[in-house]
């Protein structure tokens, strides 16, 4: 069936380290890939997207590469912020209309 | 920025009762959906609803769940009779045709 894996965390960091999240999925066909992040006290919000190989999500300095070869959509930035503190959730839609399926989440806590 | 609201924030109620929660969708919305997530679980999928049935449900959607849009604007999730286990953060979403999906910040449903 289709699924996603992240990363287990929480994941710990400096302010301007580097930060990956890792994420794979299986999935029947060509999904569409998401990450959504998760304030403290908010609801999910679209962080980025992909919708084919090769393409690259990017949106407030964090990126994300959909991989076809290794089924990978890796989150990255390359410097993160205290404001970056959140849980970080995967996803994907395997087909238009229907509903996301999500990974369990990533807790990053990022410290000054 | 209009957003999805969703009331109570945190639902507390006893084995066997009947609850109800409550979403109200962004007003141009036309996709709604119901998310829960167990406590250091994935956020799984519960239903999708649009022009006014369900368009998609998971297997956790059995009988003791039902969606309705009684008013056009409220968009509500009951649980007829709980169980311990369906405590959990649930989320409502809602997108329009071609847009992200856009979540409430979740009530918390405690079953004791």
């Amino acid at each position: 069936g289709n699924s996603v894996t992240q990363m287990e965390g929480p994941v710990t960091l400096s302010e301007e380290a580097f930060l990956t999240i890792n994420c794979t999925y299986t999935a029947t066909g060509y999904p569409s890939l998401f990450w959504y992040v998760q304030y403290p006290g908010e609801g999910l919000q679209l962080l980025l997207k992909a919708t084919k190989a090769d393409d690259k999500g990017s949106n407030k300095g964090f990126e994300a590469t959909y991989r076809k070869e290794t089924t990978s959509f890796h989150l990255e930035k390359g410097s993160v912020q205290v404001s970056d503190s959140a849980v970080y959730f995967c996803a994907l839609r395997y087909q238009a209309g229907t509903a996301l399926i999500f990974g369990k989440g990533t807790t990053l806590s990022v410290s000054s | 920025e209009p957003e999805v609201t969703q009331t109570p924030s945190h639902q507390v109620t006893q084995m066997g009762q009947e609850v109800i929660l409550r979403c109200v969708p962004i007003s141009n919305h036309l996709y709604f959906y119901w998310y829960r997530q167990i406590l250091g679980q994935k956020v799984e999928f519960l239903v999708s609803f649009y022009n006014n049935e369900i368009s998609e449900k998971s297997e956790i959607f059995d009988d003791q769940f039902s969606v309705e849009r009684p008013d056009g604007s409220n968009f509500t999730l009951k649980i007829r009779s709980t169980k311990l286990e369906d405590s959990a953060m649930y989320f409502c979403a809602s997108k329009a045709l071609n847009s992200p999906l856009h979540f409430g910040n979740g009530t918390r449903l405690t079953v004791t």
